[in-house]
């Protein structure tokens, strides 16, 4: 069964103070996997894609990179206003649009 | 450009009344999802359409939940006869698919609180 399991379910920064999130997924053939931003009371926003292990993306202080079972996200030196759940989602292939998330990871970065 | 939007963004409803809750897609996209969002849950697939194919319900949780997609633009979600376990976000994601390629965009959600 296709599944998604982030780690931790909750962090806690400093501001300044750089983590990464993890996202570890068992897919019957990987066609992406995806990283959302949430803010409360809002939809997700996206984030990035990644297609193939070894790939990275960066946006600002955000860079997510994948491997065959897991997918990092990193947060150098993050500020306040990186505050949310960050969401992990895979879409498997084998013409199956879906995406399958995981719970998220709420991050809190305090100054 | 606008992104997708939905309406109403809240909902109370007492238990046994249906519900309609409405999906503008980003306009040209031609793939729309219905998702789930229930508190402390990750999001859960509910139904999608793409083009004038047939939609993929697998997700739907019970035959009170239904959804269509008029013109292949605006799509509506139902929920008949509707129960305290329905309280949740809905929220409605669209995309472009180009080969295998696609992103998903969400809208802001819709909360619903069945009393």
């Amino acid at each position: 069964e296709d599944q998604v399991t982030q780690s931790p379910e909750a962090l806690r920064l400093q501001e300044g103070e750089s983590s990464s999130l993890n996202c570890s997924y068992t897919v019957s053939g990987l066609r992406g996997l995806f990283w959302y931003r949430q803010d409360p009371g809002k939809g997700p926003e996206f984030l990035f894609t990644l297609y193939s292990a070894g790939e990275e993306k960066e946006k600002e202080r955000l860079k997510a990179t994948l491997t065959k079972k897991e997918s990092f996200l990193h947060i150098t030196a993050p500020k306040p206003e990186d505050s949310a759940t960050y969401l992990c989602a895979v879409q498997a292939a084998g013409g199956y649009n879906k995406l399958i998330f995981g719970a998220g990871t709420r991050l809190a970065v305090h100054p | 450009g606008a992104g997708v939007s939905q309406s109403p963004s809240n909902k109370v409803t007492e238990k046994g009344k249906d519900v309609e809750l409405r999906c503008d897609p980003i306009s040209g996209h031609t793939a729309l999802y219905w998702y789930r969002q229930s508190l402390g849950q990750g999001l859960e697939f509910l139904i999608y359409f793409q083009g004038n194919s047939a939609p993929d319900k697998s997700g739907l949780p019970s035959d009170r939940f239904s959804a269509e997609r008029t013109g292949g633009s605006v799509s509506t979600l139902t929920i008949q006869r509707t129960q305290q376990e329905d309280s949740a976000v809905y929220l409605c994601a669209s995309s472009l698919l180009q080969g295998a390629l696609e992103t998903q965009y969400f809208g802001p959600g819709t909360r619903l609180l069945v009393l």
